[in-house]
């Protein structure tokens, strides 16, 4: 099992630019999120899924959009890069769809830089 | 107040002693709760979940106080390979179809050295 997959592992934006950054998992889990993990600040959710086709918005959503249309991938996608979404983006998955006591599979990250 | 608080530190110890983490939440209907471990620039990776009655696994111990509404980590025999962020986690039913969702603390740094 690959786990918990992230492309790309850098990538570099300028102001203005739209990308997405893929997320996927072969571990069969339902829920999956996506985090932001800036200096200081910890970990911010920024949407989260619990099955294909359904999606919500965490405590940083603007800027992101998400969708689940399978339930291996999970991409998000930025609309148009600032500055302020600099950070380094964390992709999540879980199995079940409660998240109560189930442990959090990690990948590797994607940092992202915007100038 | 802030929902998951956790001293940043860092902690500096030196091998072999004993440290102990505390993270406070706000929400009384927090229902579970984890320590994660992040090693510089890479990805959380569970330490272990906690339980009401306290778990422990190896030298690690953790015990949660829901009367004051905080959890606990003691890393006991410290080694150099333990020097990480330790991340508390909480979690409460907040999300679509109520799901429960994961909030972290900010993380605590712990630098053991010899």
């Amino acid at each position: 099992n690959a786990g918990v997959t992230q492309t790309p592992k850098f990538q570099v934006l300028k102001t203005g630019q739209s990308m997405t950054l893929q997320c996927a998992q072969d571990m069969n889990h339902e829920y999956m999120s996506w985090y932001r993990q800036d200096p200081g600040m910890g970990l911010r959710l920024i949407h989260y899924s619990v099955g294909a086709g359904i999606t919500d918005q965490g405590e940083v959503p603007n800027g992101y959009n998400v969708s689940r249309s399978t339930t291996e991938d999970f991409p998000l996608r930025l609309l148009s890069a600032a500055p302020s979404q600099t950070s380094v983006y964390f992709c999540a998955s879980s199995p079940g769809t409660s998240g109560i006591y189930n442990e959090q599979f990690f990948g590797p990250g994607t940092r992202l830089t915007v100038l | 107040r802030k929902e998951v608080e956790q001293d940043p530190g860092p902690f500096n110890v030196p091998e072999g002693a004993t440290v102990a983490f505390n993270c406070t939440y706000s929400n009384s209907a927090s229902q579970s709760f984890f320590w994660y471990r992040q090693d510089c620039r890479k990805e959380p990776k569970l330490l272990m979940s906690v339980y009401s009655s306290g778990n422990e696994d190896g030298r690690f111990t953790a015990q949660l106080n829901r009367a004051s509404q905080y959890i606990s980590l003691l890393i006991r025999d410290s080694k150099l390979s333990d020097s990480a962020t330790y991340l508390c986690v909480v979690n409460w039913a907040r999300g679509v179809r109520g799901s429960y969702i994961p909030t972290f603390g900010r993380g605590t740094s712990l630098i053991v050295h010899p």
